[in-house]
């Protein structure tokens, strides 16, 4: 059974850089897929931020893509997101889940952007 | 990027009764490895999505065959038969044929 598991700050300040770490259990990130981080503001839709494969190959939403570093260490099972510059419209659940069409998802991690 | 349009927004059914939810694509969602990548969300209030459907109309384990997906070209509908209380929550469409992979407005199921 895949599984997987955000880790990180629920809290953000203004301007500085939200990280999060997904770790993944059932299932070797060095076997394939993508790995996708999906974003949902309070009370609106889901956004697509961006997916990596265990080569390191990433892509990101060219909404975001300036702000955004997707990351994979292998050797742990875990693949990271960083946005950096963070404002109040950044405040959002955050999910990862495994691409291309999102079969598998975490429980999902609020993150405020807040002072 | 690709925009997915949703209808309607919002759905009330009355249980035991059909409903049916579309997602339009702005261009056709054919990878250049000749599949289709439409999936289909449910998500109840409070959880996580799950996916229901994957690739326009196949089922993913553990899904009731009241569900079920199907179009073609830039038109997709996700149809549910006998709705039930346990289906009420918001449902997505999300292309992964086209970078970005990017989602529909979202659709509340709701009971009236």
């Amino acid at each position: 059974q895949v599984q997987l598991q955000t880790s990180g700050p629920g809290l953000v300040k203004p301007s500085e850089t939200l990280s999060l770490t997904c770790t993944v259990s059932g299932y070797y990130i060095s076997s394939g897929y993508y790995w996708d981080w999906i974003r949902q503001p309070p009370g609106k839709g889901l956004e697509w931020i961006g997916t990596i494969q265990a080569s390191g190959h990433t892509y990101s939403n060219p909404s975001l893509k300036s702000r955004v570093t997707i990351s994979v260490d292998t050797s742990k099972n875990q693949f990271s997101l960083r946005l950096n510059s963070v404002t109040a419209a950044d405040t959002a659940v955050y999910y990862c889940a495994r691409g291309p069409s999102a079969d598998y998802w975490d429980q999902g991690t609020l993150v405020i952007v807040s002072s | 990027e690709v925009v997915l349009t949703q209808s309607p927004l919002s759905l009330p059914v009355t249980l035991g009764q059909s409903a049916s939810i579309s997602c339009r694509s702005s261009q056709g969602l054919v990878h250049t490895d000749g599949n289709i990548y439409l999936s289909w969300f449910q998500q109840r209030p409070g959880q996580s999505p799950r996916r229901l459907i994957y690739q326009v109309s196949n089922r993913d384990s553990g899904v009731p065959d009241r569900f079920s997906g199907s179009g073609s070209g830039t038109d997709f509908t996700l149809k549910i038969t006998r709705v039930e209380a346990e289906d009420v929550g918001v449902y997505h469409c999300m292309q992964g044929s086209h970078w970005p992979r990017t989602f529909g407005q979202g659709t509340k199921v709701e009971i009236k």
